[in-house]
């Protein structure tokens, strides 16, 4: 299975800063057919189900606002929020779809300082 | 506008076999490429990915559970199914179920909660 290890753990920030969140992957997860990189990244918020955010490395899903980015390849990924809002407090995730099992990071927790 | 919901026992015993129903709109499994996903998020383990089940029957399943797992379909009325046989207390958590696509789970259902208990 390709392990995924996100870092940090948790991350305290005050409003306006900006965050970097990230995961390295065991392997490449760069397809050579496509060039895409099969990693996305999740937010969930407490009490919901995760919602997508990234996917494909860097493509932002419909309606997700333009201060999350992502970026990366092969094998390092960074999920980066600048200008962090109060609503953007909550746990993110990576995910890897490029080998099955899918596998996801242990998590970031974002929180206010 | 997609939508998925599972709908489950809530609580079950040891060495019984729970059984899921994902039901879906906005999307159909009759689709090429469409796929619907299962993912469970335990205290133990975080988020792991369980099975997907595509358009053409395909199937996966994660290994680690792989002989307990079932899934299939019912795409006339937009309805996905997961039974995982002999349950333990490491299989207590949220359940969800997923539209599967190219770009990964792209939409969640709110999850069901699963508890195994004596």
């Amino acid at each position: 299975d390709i392990v995924m290890t996100q870092s940090p753990f948790s991350l305290a920030v005050s409003e306006g800063e900006m965050v970097t969140i990230n995961c390295k992957s065991s392997q490449s997860l760069l397809s050579s057919g496509n060039q895409k990189n099969y990693l996305a990244w999740y937010q969930q918020k407490p009490g919901q189900s995760p919602k997508l955010l990234i996917y494909y490395a860097s493509t932002r899903q419909s309606g997700v606002p333009d201060r999350f980015i992502g970026s990366g390849s092969g094998t390092d990924f960074t999920l980066t929020i600048s200008d962090v809002q109060a609503e953007d407090l909550a746990d993110y995730y990576c995910l890897q779809h490029y080998s099955s099992p899918d596998t996801f990071g242990a998590g970031t927790k974002l929180e206010l300082k | 506008q997609v939508s998925l919901k599972e709908s489950g026992p809530g609580i079950l015993q040891p060495f019984q076999t729970l059984s899921l129903t994902c039901s879906f709109s906005g999307f159909s499994l009759g689709t090429s490429n469409m796929g619907v996903g299962w993912i469970r998020q335990t205290s133990g383990k975080g988020l792991e990915y369980l099975a997907t089940i595509w358009w053409d029957d395909d199937k996966y399943f994660n290994p680690s559970l792989n002989s307990r797992l079932t899934v299939s379909k019912d795409t006339s009325n937009n309805q996905a199914f997961l039974k995982i046989t002999s349950v333990d207390t490491a299989d207590t958590g949220t359940y969800y179920c997923t539209q599967r696509r190219g770009r990964g789970f792209a939409y969640w259902g709110q999850g069901t909660l699963v508890t195994v208990s004596s």
